[in-house]
């Protein structure tokens, strides 16, 4: 399994404002996705971001709001503009595992809590 | 796209007890379907997986069983332990290399001690 950081691990942000939170893996990864985990409720992907090309976003979830970058294979960035309340989650990237019998294992980042006030 | 629903959203069992979580997918294409554990303020973890190929797989303490048929898996676990309450999420999605991950809602499960 991948090992994946975040950063930062919690934010508190005023209203308005943008946040940019970061994803590292110690592997080459092909695939990135990024999830966001509303207090418990359940993971709905946001976008999946492939290196080198533009990000694909999930119904509902669009690339003003939430601009994704993938400069190279072991790292991304998510972007939360122009912060509502509504926008208070938990933001989680995940990678998938490739090779072999290993495709669609995903794991997850520890997670950044967002609250927006 | 694919729709993924899971029962029952909350679950509680004496220790030593199994429990039993049920999902129900609507793809007939998905053939991969993995089950996570997130214990409170934790990332959510892989458990366990099964494959269309398989109709049971069995992990310990943790089984899954699928039905290809019907449309459904099922995660049991017997033998529980307090250090089992988290919340499970059943997932579906196709094999072949990236392909997005539906999750269901959701089980809290409470094992009392």
């Amino acid at each position: 399994s991948a090992v994946i950081s975040q950063k930062p691990s919690r934010d508190i942000c005023q209203r308005g404002t943008s946040l940019t939170i970061q994803c590292q893996v110690d592997s080459q990864v092909t695939m990135m996705f990024w999830y966001r985990q509303q207090p418990g409720q359940s993971l709905t992907l946001i976008a999946t971001a492939n290196q080198g090309s533009e990000a694909t976003y999930e119904s509902g979830f669009v690339i003003d709001k939430f601009p994704i970058s993938r400069p190279n294979l072991t790292f991304s960035t998510l972007t939360v503009s122009n912060m509502s309340p509504e926008d208070s989650s938990i933001y989680l990237c995940s990678v998938e595992t490739a090779g072999g019998t290993s495709y669609n294992e995903q794991f997850f980042g520890p997670g950044t809590r967002l609250t927006v006030l | 796209g694919e729709n993924v629903e899971q029962h029952p959203s909350t679950l509680s069992v004496q220790e030593g007890d199994s429990a039993v979580i049920k999902c129900t997918y609507s793809d007939s294409a998905s053939n991969y379907f993995p089950w996570y554990k997130q214990e409170l303020g934790k990332r959510p973890q892989l458990i366990i997986d099964i494959r269309s190929n398989v109709g049971e797989k069995k992990d310990q303490r943790i089984a899954v069983t699928l039905n290809k048929t019907a449309k459904h898996f099922s995660l049991h676990i017997t033998e529980t332990q307090p250090e089992d309450s988290a919340v499970y999420f059943c997932a579906a999605s196709k094999s072949g290399g990236y392909q997005k991950v539906t999750f269901g809602i959701g089980t809290k499960l409470q094992v009392i001690p």
